[in-house]
């Protein structure tokens, strides 16, 4: 099975912008979608398909990709935006999916 | 409007099995594939299982593999999660979500959820 590595946490001022990093070999030949999840709710979908929003989603998020690995940008970052943050994409075999380990976002 | 909702959970002994069903309307909800993903208390997402639109094709985590099985009645609009053997790593939030994918692209993602059922495994 495959792995995506995530940092566990990071902090960024009130209007400031942060970057959330996803490692992991399965994004080379796969796609990322990334989830929003505050306390006591379900995840809400940001970006899916590496670098689209849906929509709803605000356009301060984006995302990117390069190898391995995937990116979450917040630009500009609301107290609203305080959350943990989650990338996906299916695993090296294909079939199956994998979530990274999370990223809790703190907004100063 | 799309809808999941999740019954089912509750407190289980250890070793006995659980279904758990999810609910869907407000779309054709024989038209998608649909996934389980489970979240430990305090812990991350865990993805479990996917069932294809017809139910033809099933895959799951590693982890549960032989212990879960799931399925689907489109006639009902419902999905289900059978879990067996139960033990207390099993103690999560349950989730089911719909899969919307892009095939000519290879893009899929998980675009709705529910609001999940907690399950409890303890003596």
């Amino acid at each position: 099975s495959s792995e995506l590595t995530q940092d566990p946490a990071v902090s960024v001022a009130l209007g400031h912008t942060v970057r959330i990093t996803c490692q992991g070999d399965s994004l080379r030949g796969y796609y990322a979608s990334w989830y929003q999840q505050k306390p006591g709710q379900a995840p809400v979908l940001v970006i899916y398909g590496n670098n689209n929003r849906p929509s709803g989603i605000p356009d301060r998020f984006s995302g990117s990709t390069s190898g391995s690995t995937a990116s979450l940008s917040i630009t500009g970052a609301q107290a609203e935006d305080e959350a943990d943050y989650y990338c996906n994409s299916r695993d090296n075999s294909g079939n199956l999916y994998v979530f990274g380990t999370g990223t809790k976002v703190t907004v100063l | 409007q799309v809808q999941l909702v999740e019954s089912g959970g509750g407190v289980v002994q250890p070793g006995r099995s659980l279904r758990l069903s999810c609910a869907a309307s407000g779309f054709t909800f024989s038209t998608y594939a649909m996934h389980w993903v489970r979240q430990a208390p305090g812990k991350g997402l865990e993805w479990l299982a996917i069932i294809s639109y017809d139910g033809s094709n099933k895959y799951f985590a590693d982890s549960v593999k032989g212990r879960i099985t799931i399925s689907r009645d489109n006639s009902k609009n419902a999905l289900y999660l059978q879990m067996n053997s139960l033990r207390a790593e099993d103690t999560a939030v349950y989730y089911c979500a719909r899969d919307q994918s892009w095939l000519a692209l290879g893009i899929d993602y998980f675009d709705y959820w529910g609001q999940g059922t907690l399950v409890t495994v303890s003596s």
